[in-house]
C-alpha cells in the first residue's frame, strides 16, 4: 500500500511569514516526488518534480527539498503573500508510473 | 489540443443511470490518468494508461467503474448503475511519458452529481 502523508493539514499565517510544509512517502522503490498547487475551483498545477536524493528546486519564493532515504520532502515558502493561499499537494510515484497524492496542506495567508 | 479537455463539465444524473465521462489529453501525451477528488481532499487515484494499455486499475472502487483508451488518445471513464456515493469531481490528467519525472497536466474536471 502506497501512503503519502502531508502535514500540517491546514496552516494559517500572516503575510510575510515563512512556512514549511512536509510530505512523507514510502522510501522503497522511489522514482519521483511531485508538488502541485491547487486553488479551489481550478485544477492542480505542477510546481516541482524531483527524482534524486538531495534534490532542491526553487521557483520564486517557493522551494522544495527531497530526502529519499528517509522518505520526506519539504516545501518552503519564504515571505508568504495572500496570493500564495492554496492547497499544496505532494504526489509520489514508484517505477510503475502510478502517481499517488497526499491529502494536501491548505495554506491561508492573511494580509 | 493545447490542454486536457474533459466533458461534460457538469453531469447530474439519477441513481441507477450509467454515465460516461470523456477525457481528451494533450496531443502526444503517452500517459493518461483518472482521479476522483472530493471537496477539500487530494486526488484519489483510479486508473492510468500508457498509450492504449491500462497499466493499473487498482484504484477503481468496484466493478461498476471501468475505463478505456482504445486508440491511445481519448479516454472514457464509465460508471454503471450510479449511486449517490459516486458524486464527486472526476479529474483526468496526462503527461508526456509514463516515467515519474514528467509532471501531470490536469483537465478542469467533470463534476458528477447523483441524485
Amino acid at each position: 500500500i502506497l501512503n503519502v502523508e502531508q502535514s500540517p493539514q491546514s496552516l494559517h499565517v500572516q503575510e510575510g511569514d515563512s512556512t514549511n510544509l512536509t510530505c512523507s512517502f514510502p522510501s522503497s522503490n522511489f522514482y519521483a516526488l511531485h508538488w502541485y498547487r491547487w486553488e479551489t475551483a481550478k485544477s492542480p498545477e505542477a510546481l516541482f518534480v524531483m527524482t534524486l536524493n538531495g534534490d532542491e528546486k526553487k521557483k520564486g519564493q517557493i522551494s522544495a527539498t527531497l530526502n529519499t532515504k528517509e522518505g520526506y520532502s519539504y516545501l518552503y515558502i519564504k515571505g508568504s503573500q495572500p496570493e500564495d493561499s492554496a492547497t499544496y499537494l505532494c504526489a509520489f510515484s514508484h517505477q510503475g508510473g502510478k502517481l499517488i497524492f497526499g491529502q494536501g496542506t491548505e495554506l491561508s495567508v492573511k494580509p | 489540443g493545447a490542454g486536457v479537455s474533459q466533458s461534460p463539465r457538469y453531469k447530474v444524473t439519477k441513481r441507477g443511470q450509467d454515465v460516461a465521462l470523456r477525457c481528451d489529453p494533450i496531443s502526444g501525451h503517452v500517459s493518461l490518468y483518472w482521479y476522483r477528488q472530493a471537496l477539500g481532499q487530494g486526488p484519489e487515484f483510479l486508473t492510468y494508461f500508457n498509450y492504449e494499455a491500462q497499466q493499473d486499475k487498482s484504484g477503481l472502487p468496484n466493478d461498476r467503474f471501468s475505463a478505456e483508451r482504445p486508440e491511445g488518445s481519448i479516454s472514457t471513464l464509465t460508471i454503471q448503475r450510479t449511486e449517490q456515493r459516486d458524486s464527486a469531481m472526476y479529474r483526468c490528467a496526462s503527461r508526456k511519458q509514463g516515467a515519474g519525472a514528467n509532471v501531470l497536466t490536469f483537465g478542469a474536471g467533470s463534476r458528477l452529481t447523483v441524485l
